[in-house]
């Protein structure tokens, strides 16, 4: 089974740039969500998505936004990059409903650098 | 409020010693548990889950973890450390009471092990 996939690997953009970062889940599950984590720190969180609709988000301002798509797949814009935005961002998916206990599957991530 | 928490930044043990990661946490239902692991650039990766049942669950690469409802704890074991077991672990919970988002994870304890 194919697991969580993220792309691209690396991104290099311009402070003032935008960035969009991809994520597929794992097949069968509904639920996305993605984490910014600098300098091998903690995980911070920023969006969940599930069933196509944001359910919840992080204390990030407004210009780190996103979607998820009918196939579940999902798409982290960051507008306006500031070089503080440089940062490992991370996609994870779970299963949703009565039945999951929502452990999270984690892809390997997109390096953002922002120069 | 929904808590946990990562006494420690980081832990040093010899190889083949045996090695303890502490993780405390507060939820007011009942705890969903989990152990992550980060190693080096990479994506987290799932360990084990504590949901209900017996108080020490078994995970990936020898690891365990012993669930205290007394003593609100979910501390990761490994009998013996090996020099490949040296990452970034989280520790993480999730409130099985409520419905939506509701996954914390902690700041994360660095394992070092030295040979």
């Amino acid at each position: 089974e194919a697991g969580v996939t993220q792309s691209p690997t690396h991104l290099i953009k311009t402070r003032g740039q935008q960035a969009t970062l991809r994520c597929s889940p794992i097949s069968g599950h509904t639920s996305v969500y993605w984490y910014q984590q600098a300098l091998g720190l903690g995980l911070q969180f920023l969006l969940w998505y599930d069933e196509g609709e944001e359910r919840n988000r992080g204390n990030f301002p407004p210009r780190f936004s996103g979607r998820q798509f009918p196939n579940y797949s999902s798409e982290l814009n960051v507008n306006a990059l500031e070089l503080e935005d440089s940062a490992l961002y991370l996609c994870a998916s779970s299963e949703q409903g009565a039945l999951s206990s929502y452990e999270q599957y984690f892809g390997p991530g997109t390096r953002l650098t922002v120069t | 409020a929904q808590s946990v928490a990562q006494p420690e930044d980081q832990v040093n043990v010899a190889e083949g010693n045996p090695l303890t990661v502490k993780c405390t946490y507060s939820v007011s239902g009942n705890p969903y548990l989990f152990w992550y692991v980060q190693y080096p650039n990479r994506g987290l990766q799932f360990l084990l889950k504590y949901i209900t049942g017996d108080n020490l669950v078994k995970g990936s690469y020898g690891f365990e973890a012993e669930f205290n409802k007394s003593q609100t704890s979910f501390h990761l074991k490994k009998p013996s450390a090996l020099v490949s077991d040296s990452a970034l672990y989280f520790c993480a919970v999730r409130d099985g009471n409520t419905g939506g988002f509701k996954t914390i994870f902690g700041a994360g304890t660095r394992l070092f092990v030295k040979a």
